[in-house]
């Protein structure tokens, strides 16, 4: 079945300690998102790419970053976690910007 | 800019009894309507969505949804509910120009036996 994966599902660093989620998918789809959703939230939007090109939140720390290497695969980057950024992190996918997302199971991070 | 507003954050019902999660948006521009659920620990699953059309869209699951666009709504409603049913749901909007999704709050479906 054509899906989105995300690794590993759950995720502890140690505070300062550089981390990176990953996600791929078999949907072919053109454009990736990476969501923060923390506790009794809705999933807050921090940078999608559209086939290569790079889109960042405004409001979206320094602290992340991401790649996508290729059209299945993108990468969540966080330089130095801080306890504020213990969350639940969402990897969707849409055929294109006017389309549905789909979404990964996501991968929720501790940060000690 | 667009904004989603979720008008409960938790709504209780017994089994098989109807249920309605309300959602009003806000926007300038035309979008496109989206019903999420998630369960514990997981991601968001796409429920229904109105593009264009009829206003009233349909999941394969019993839940519907109906497009008011002098209310500014996009109501979700289910006859019956079922235990299965318990979990929180999303309402979003998508700008019809960047086909990014602003949700609400989200409403927790809390379904009592």
């Amino acid at each position: 079945d054509a899906m989105v994966i995300q690794n590993p599902r759950y995720q502890v660093t140690q505070f300062g300690k550089p981390v990176t989620l990953s996600c791929s998918q078999t949907l072919n789809h053109n454009v990736m998102y990476w969501y923060q959703q923390k506790s009794s939230q809705a999933p807050k939007l921090l940078f999608h790419y559209y086939d290569k090109d790079f889109n960042n939140e405004a409001d979206t720390p320094d602290n992340f970053q991401s790649r996508r290497p290729n059209t299945s695969f993108c990468f969540l980057d966080i330089r130095s976690p801080g306890l504020g950024d213990a969350a639940m992190y969402l990897c969707a996918t849409s055929r294109d910007q006017l389309d549905g997302q789909f979404f990964g199971p996501g991968t929720r991070l501790t940060v000690l | 800019a667009q904004s989603v507003t979720q008008l409960d954050s938790q709504v209780p019902v017994f089994e098989e009894a109807p249920v309605e999660l309300r959602c009003n948006y806000s926007s300038s521009v035309s979008v496109y309507l989206f019903w999420y659920v998630q369960y514990p620990n997981q991601g968001l699953q796409l429920l229904l969505k109105y593009l264009s059309g009829s206003t009233l869209v349909e999941s394969i699951n019993g839940f519907e949804a109906e497009f008011n666009k002098s209310q500014t709504s996009f109501h979700l409603r289910k006859p019956s509910v079922h235990i299965s049913d318990t979990a929180e749901y999303f309402c979003a909007v998508s700008d019809q120009r960047t086909g990014k999704l602003i949700f609400g709050q989200g409403t927790t479906l809390q379904v009592k036996p």
